[in-house]
């Protein structure tokens, strides 16, 4: 069966610091693999997805993510943190008609 | 604009009262998902319909009831039956009804946040 699991619940960097927010996944087959960011009190945002077209996936607000077989990783990643990144990010994977959510982490930047 | 929408933002359930939140998407998608929100957990799946007047439950259907009589609209009933309702509710759809190997993603709308009184 298809998971993902977060590595960490909360990570704390400073502004202008690089982010790395960690996932693994376990999949039988090639997946398709979802990032996604909310902030507080609203929907999800699609930030990046993982086609198999390519294993560095560039994605909006300077996210990217790289797609790792032999570790079963796919870890978002982004230079340098901004006050604005503030918030939980979810690394998702697709299963048999319904997607499967990692728990989550949130990200505190600090000024 | 296409996007999904919810509402309303915000709604109070007395004890007692069945209530329903309503979810419109104008992306074509056939699949659509409820899920709930609660602090520290994540998101769980409720209910998920892959085609007009078919759903089928998720991982925490008791106390919700769903129909999907349009492609565009998914409505979910929050019952009496639920004893803890109070969370964060959020819709989603996707293009793809079997996800499967189908790197479509889910594109979600804003959210109703439901208190119980």
């Amino acid at each position: 069966a298809q998971s993902v699991t977060q590595l960490d619940s909360h990570v704390s960097v400073s502004e202008g610091t690089p982010v790395l927010l960690r996932c693994n996944y376990s999949s039988s087959y090639s997946p398709s693999l979802f990032w996604y960011v909310q902030h507080p009190n609203k929907g999800l945002q699609l930030l990046l997805k993982y086609t198999s077209a390519a294993t560095l996936v560039k994605g909006i607000n300077g996210f990217e993510a790289e797609f790792k077989k032999s570790e079963t990783s796919f870890h978002l990643t982004k230079p340098s943190a901004h006050m604005s990144d503030a918030a939980e990010y979810f690394c998702v994977t697709s299963g048999t008609y319904k997607y499967i959510f990692g728990t989550g982490t949130r990200l505190k930047v600090l000024a | 604009d296409g996007g999904i929408t919810q509402s309303p933002k915000y709604l109070f359930r007395k004890e007692g009262q069945n209530v329903t939140l309503s979810c419109e998407q104008n992306l074509n998608h056939d699949a659509m998902y409820w899920y709930r929100q609660d602090p520290g957990q994540g998101l769980r799946l409720i209910y998920y319909s892959q085609i007009v007047n078919d759903f089928q439950k998720g991982d925490i259907a008791e106390g919700y009831s769903v129909s999907r009589e349009k492609k565009e609209s998914f409505p979910l009933t929050v019952t009496s039956a639920q004893k803890n309702p109070t969370a964060f509710y959020l819709c989603a759809s996707s293009i793809a009804r079997d996800t499967t190997l189908s790197y479509n993603e889910q594109f979600f709308g804003p959210g109703t946040r439901l208190t119980v009184l």
